[in-house]
Parts: C-alpha cells; structure tokens; sequence
C-alpha cells in the first residue's frame, strides 16, 4: 500500500529565504505527483503536477523535482512572503494507492513565513 | 468555469439523522473523486467515479456510506445513519483521466 511522508511537519522561516520541503512515498510506480496547499479552513489548490516521466515542474517562484525512483520529491520555495503562509499538501497517485486513480496524501508540511 | 461546486459548505446535524452532501464537477471532466479530511488521518480518498461509473469504493468506511453520480454534472455522497465519528470535512474533486485533480472548497460535517 503506497504512504506517502512529508518532512518537517511544520517550519517557520524568515521572509525573503529560500526553502525546500521535501516528500517520499513508498511505492515508486506512480502516474503522477501533485503538489498543493491549503489555507486554514480552506479547500486545496494545485500548486503543479509532474507526470511519472518527467523530472520537474516550475510554476513562478515554485520548483518541484520528482525523483521516482528513490521515492521523493522536493518542492522548493524562492523568496519566500508571508503569503506563502498555509500548509503545503504531496500526493501520488498509483496502482498501489487507495485508488488506481485517486491521490494518496501526506499529512502536510505547515509552513509560517515570519514578517 | 466555476470549479468545482459543493454544498452545503457547513452541515451540523445530529447522531442517527441522514446527511447529503452534493457535488458539480467542472464540465468536461472525467473524473470525480470524495475525499475525507480529518484531523487523525489527514486526506483519505473514499470513492472515486469514471464517467458516471464508480470504479473503486474501497475507501467508503462503512456501509452506512453511499455515493452516487447519475449524470456527468452531479454526485451526491450520503450518510445513513450518521454518526459522531462521521466529522469531517468532505471534499470533491475532478480531473480528466490522469491529469491534475481540482478540489471543490469542501462541506464541514458536524454530527452531534
């Protein structure tokens, strides 16, 4: 069964710096990877997908690397504001998943962008 | 397009009584996904449906968890009876086939 882990839990950082959260799931056959964030009390928003056979994606100050065979990817912040304050949601989807088409999450990294 | 539309976006409602909650995919999508959040297990995926069909509900907790897309604009997940435990956040999501999923902005269950 597919687990996905995202490492730290929480970080707080000083605007203006640069950051890395990182995530590894356990099975490495996966279609595609989707970032996200959530904002408190709020629904999801996708930050960037990367398929399976792509090694990264970049969206404004945004990068996501895949790495699938060791099972990781980073997402990598630049620049970081204090709106980038929310709490930032990896998931596969995989055959081995809860579903052969649904994603299956990690429980987030919550991230606070100190003023 | 307007996303993905749920409601009701707040539901408080108590123990034994019969929860609906609804949800539009966005036009052209093939897929619709429920998902539960909670505090404990973070996002878990309940259902999941392909053009209409529901291919995998290995998810759905209990029996007393039912789901249904009559057509390519509408689902409704159901709760019967509901219970406590059942507190959550409920959230909707579509996509075309392996692509990005868009989140709808979730219903808040509370069952007292």
């Amino acid at each position: 069964k597919q687990e996905v882990t995202q490492i730290p839990a929480a970080l707080s950082v000083p605007e203006g710096e640069n950051l890395v959260l990182n995530c590894s799931f356990t099975d490495s056959a996966i279609y595609n990877l989707q970032w996200f964030r959530q904002d408190p009390g709020k629904g999801l928003t996708s930050l960037l997908l990367i398929q399976s056979s792509q090694r990264e994606q970049t969206s404004g100050r945004l990068n996501a690397s895949l790495d699938k065979s060791s099972g990781r990817s980073t997402l990598y912040i630049a620049a970081s504001q204090p709106g980038d304050s929310a709490t930032y949601l990896c998931a596969v989807s995989s055959p081995s998943g809860g579903g052969a088409d649904g994603l299956t999450f990690g429980k987030g990294t919550h991230l606070i962008i100190q003023p | 397009d307007a996303g993905v539309i749920q409601s009701p976006r707040h539901e408080v409602t108590e123990m034994g009584q019969e929860v609906t909650l609804r949800c539009k995919p966005i036009s052209g999508h093939d897929y619709l996904f429920w998902y539960r959040q909670t505090m404990m297990r973070g996002l878990e995926l309940l259902i999941y449906f392909n053009n209409n069909v529901p291919i995998d509900d290995s998810g759905m907790p209990e029996d007393r968890f039912s789901a249904k897309m009559p057509n390519a604009s509408f689902s409704t997940l159901k709760i019967q009876p509901s219970e406590p435990r059942d507190s959550a956040v409920y959230f909707c999501a579509s996509s075309i086939s392996y692509n990005e999923q868009f989140f709808g902005p979730g219903t808040r269950l509370t069952v007292l």
